[in-house]
This record gives structure tokens, sequence and C-alpha cells, in this order.
């Protein structure tokens, strides 16, 4: 089983769109969990850390559900510039990050 | 400043050839990374350094030698390299102990390397 589960899409959607991502982790004692960007043939790049009470940053919100084992991102009114793929990572012991596959997201006029 | 710099940000090498890819952070941390990405696919570790003693490989061939040679940088060996070995080569380093909330790892640009 993999320690990080995500859907990869692609979502494609119209600007303005509300567009959600999931993603699933399997070590209960993870403690750190985020959402990456990653642009076409670039680096990733941290989009934000997903803290246990939720934590949103102007379009984007991010939610923890530890019960579930469960990490969401929202995107609200969608922008062309958001088309990326959309990385979770969740930290496991030590200093070892795991990542989900990414979620392309395309983004249409 | 959470940035990390790569070197060089492009390299192509024949099979035979000798290479180091370089890597630099000052943002004090103690944990580095080197991470291979093909096309579609999520970065996949190699190695970890933590406070300079390599940490994890996870079961990289010995073409590939990590050095940290001190707390900010991290070099990548490359030698008798193969074709499929072609990829973006990305460092990160993360605080002296990730797992607190929010603590994180930040990536360089990438080497993109491509071996004929």
């Amino acid at each position: 089983r993999k320690e990080v589960e995500q859907d990869p899409g692609p979502f494609n959607v119209p600007e303005g769109a509300t567009v959600a991502f999931n993603c699933t982790y399997s070590n209960s004692a993870s403690q750190s969990f985020f959402w990456y960007r990653q642009d076409c043939r670039k680096e990733p790049k941290l989009l934000m850390s997903v803290y246990s009470s939720g934590n949103e940053d102007g379009r984007f919100t991010a939610q923890l559900n530890r019960a579930s084992q469960y990490i969401s991102l929202l995107i609200r009114d969608s922008k062309l510039s958001d088309s990326a793929t959309y990385l979770c990572v969740v930290n496991g012991e030590g200093n070892q990050f795991y990542f989900g596959t990414g979620t392309s997201l395309t983004v249409i006029p | 400043d959470t940035e990390v710099t790569q070197t060089p940000k492009h390299l192509v090498m024949g099979m035979t050839n000798k290479k180091s890819l370089k890597c630099e952070q000052h943002m004090g941390h103690r944990a580095m990374y080197w991470y291979k990405q093909k096309a579609k696919k999520p970065p996949e570790l190699m190695f970890v350094y933590s406070y300079e003693k390599l940490s994890i490989n996870e079961s990289v061939p010995s073409r590939f030698s990590p050095e940290c040679p001190n707390s900010s940088l991290l070099n990548l060996h490359l030698h008798a390299l193969q074709p499929e070995d072609s990829a973006l080569y990305l460092c990160a380093s993360s605080p002296p102990s990730p797992g607190q909330e929010g603590d994180t790892q930040y990536f360089g640009p990438g080497t993109r390397l491509t071996v004929l």
C-alpha cells in the first residue's frame, strides 16, 4: 500500500470554477501535511501547509481529517494561472517525506 | 530566505563521463535530500543526509554517489550513467527535525540531466 494516495486526474475546469483535490495517507502517526504546486519542468513549490485546524490562504483552503486520514485542497474562483500539478506530501519518520502521484489541473478559458 | 540553489541547470553527458551536481542552502537546514523526477511522475527519493551523515539511501545504484561536505552543501557524483538515468534531479532541504506542524522541505530548481 502506498504511503500517500492521490487522484491523478486530470481535472479540466473552466475559469471561475471551484475544484477540490483529496489525498489519503496510511501512517496515522504522520504529523505534517502539505500541498505543493509544480509547474511543467519546474521544481515543486510549497503552496500551503495543512494544519490540524484547517487553513485558508486567499482562494485556497486546506483541510485535514485525522480520523479518516485524508487531506483536501479547495481552490475557489479558478484562474488560468492555477493550471499545474498539485502534489500532496506527508512527512514520515525522521526526515522522510512521502509524495502522492500529483493531480493535474488545467483551467480552461 | 527559502532559497536552495543547484548547478548546473542543464547537463548532457555520455555514459563514460564523470560529472557532479551541486546543491547549496543557507537556511540553517540540517537535512538535505536528492530526488530524481521523471516526466509526469512525482519526485522519487534517492538520498537523505541528516547532520551531514547519510541517513537514507533508497537502494540507489552505485553509479550515483552522494557527498555532503558541510551543512550547506550537497553533491551528487555521477559516473557511468545509463540513458534511463536521464531525468530532473532535485535537491531539497528541511529544518533539523521536520515533523513539527508546518516544517517542510524546500526544493532547488533542479538539474535537467540527459545521458546519451
